[in-house]
Order: structure tokens, then C-alpha cells, then sequence
């Protein structure tokens, strides 16, 4: 069955050096996101992207976070200058149509020191 | 902001017995998910509710969407160590695609 697949599973950052997420959607899928959890905590919506556009963001998503698909496969996640509070487990998920379930990835847990 | 809020948020049980997971919101919707989390894991999706009275079985487990009430429930039947996991509903509003999840409820089957 086809998934969605995250690259790297850990990383591990200074404060304030930038870092990028990288994730694959399903290859047929219209409709891609990137959604975080913080341990122990719920999963928080960031951002959708669809037709080659953010089509909503959060008020997490600030100007630090940037996401791009630069070719046909990939999609990801940019944070410019990381925060402590920026370490947590991020999702990416994609689905084929707005009101499918959408389908996670395995997670990069970014840690930032 | 669209809220959703489950009860209980942790729920310990004894194989073999019956327990309900409570999953309120306080917007108009008619699409909520229910995802299966493992530890460490990803979401595992379980079920798609997109109408007033839908309900969806796969084995020991039951959801159930009540539009008007805002309320999903997860029924579990004769629970067994197997479904020990945390269990999440999410719920997407009809202007977009986003999810918004609850917090999640860690449950627990003892033998």
C-alpha cells in the first residue's frame, strides 16, 4: 500500500540555525499538510497546500515556517530560525481529496538545543 | 475557533469489557475522523464519519456521528490488550480541509 514517507526520522538542531523537513505524499494525492505534536501533547494543524499553494495556515505558521513542493514528489517543511519551542514530532499527511481521511507519515522528531 | 474536546483523556480497562470514548466539538460539521496512535508511531486512520447518523464498525471497535448533538462516540466491545493505544478524533470543518484534533484519549487494556 502506498505511504507517506519522512525524511529524516530525528534531527537534531542549535537554536537558530535553520532546518528543513522533507517528506514524500502519496504520488497521486492533490492535497498535502504538515501538522506537529508536541510530547504528550494534541496534534496541531500548521499548514495545506494545494494546487501548487498554502490554501490555509495556521497561527502557528509564522513567518519563521515556509513550505514548498519543488518538484513533483517532494514537499517540505522550512524553519528558518529554529526555537526551543520548536522541537516536537512533525507529521506530514496528504490525501487524494478534501474529505478523505488523510494519510500520515512516520514523523521527524526535531529536537532543538 | 473550532474546539474539540474527549472524554476521558485516559482511560485504564479489563480485557473483555465495554467503554465508550466521548468526542464533543463546537462547531457545525458533518466530516470528524478517528485515528489510532500507537506510541512513538503515526496516525493510523480508522474511521470517516461525513453524515448526521453515520456509524462505522471494524471489529471490536464503533463510531457513531451525531451532527446536531456535535458529538462522536468510539465504541469499544470486549476490549483486548491489542487496542491499547491513544485515540484521537479530528474534526474538519466545511470550509476547508484542515483537521482540528481533540487531545487524545490514552487508553490502557489489562489482562
Amino acid at each position: 500500500e502506498p505511504e507517506v514517507t519522512q525524511t529524516p526520522s530525528h534531527q537534531v538542531t542549535q537554536m537558530g540555525q535553520e532546518v528543513i523537513l522533507r517528506c514524500v505524499p502519496i504520488s497521486n494525492h492533490l492535497y498535502f499538510y504538515w501538522y506537529r505534536q508536541i510530547l504528550g501533547q494534541k496534534v496541531e494543524f500548521l499548514v495545506s497546500f494545494y494546487n501548487n499553494e498554502i490554501s490555509e495556515k495556521s497561527e502557528i505558521f509564522d513567518d519563521q515556517f515556509s513550505v514548498e513542493r519543488p518538484d513533483g514528489s517532494n514537499f517540505t517543511l522550512k524553519i528558518r530560525s529554529t526555537k526551543l519551542e520548536d522541537s516536537a514530532m512533525y507529521f506530514c499527511a496528504s490525501t487524494q481529496w478534501g474529505n478523505q481521511p488523510q494519510h500520515f507519515g512516520d514523523g521527524t522528531r526535531l529536537s532543538i538545543l | 475557533e473550532l474546539k474539540v474536546e474527549q472524554n476521558p483523556l485516559f482511560l485504564s480497562m479489563q480485557e473483555g469489557k465495554n467503554y465508550t470514548i466521548y468526542c464533543n466539538y463546537s462547531t457545525t460539521s458533518d466530516r470528524l475522523y478517528w485515528y489510532r496512535q500507537d506510541p512513538g508511531k503515526s496516525l493510523e486512520s480508522l474511521f470517516v464519519l461525513l453524515s448526521n447518523g453515520a456509524v462505522k464498525q471494524e471489529g471490536r471497535l464503533m463510531a457513531s456521528l451525531d451532527t446536531k448533538a456535535r458529538l462522536s462516540t468510539l465504541h469499544i466491545t470486549a476490549a483486548v490488550h491489542d487496542l491499547s493505544a491513544t485515540y484521537f478524533c479530528a474534526v474538519q470543518e466545511t470550509s476547508g480541509s484542515r483537521l482540528t484534533f481533540g487531545e487524545g484519549t490514552q487508553l490502557t487494556v489489562n489482562p
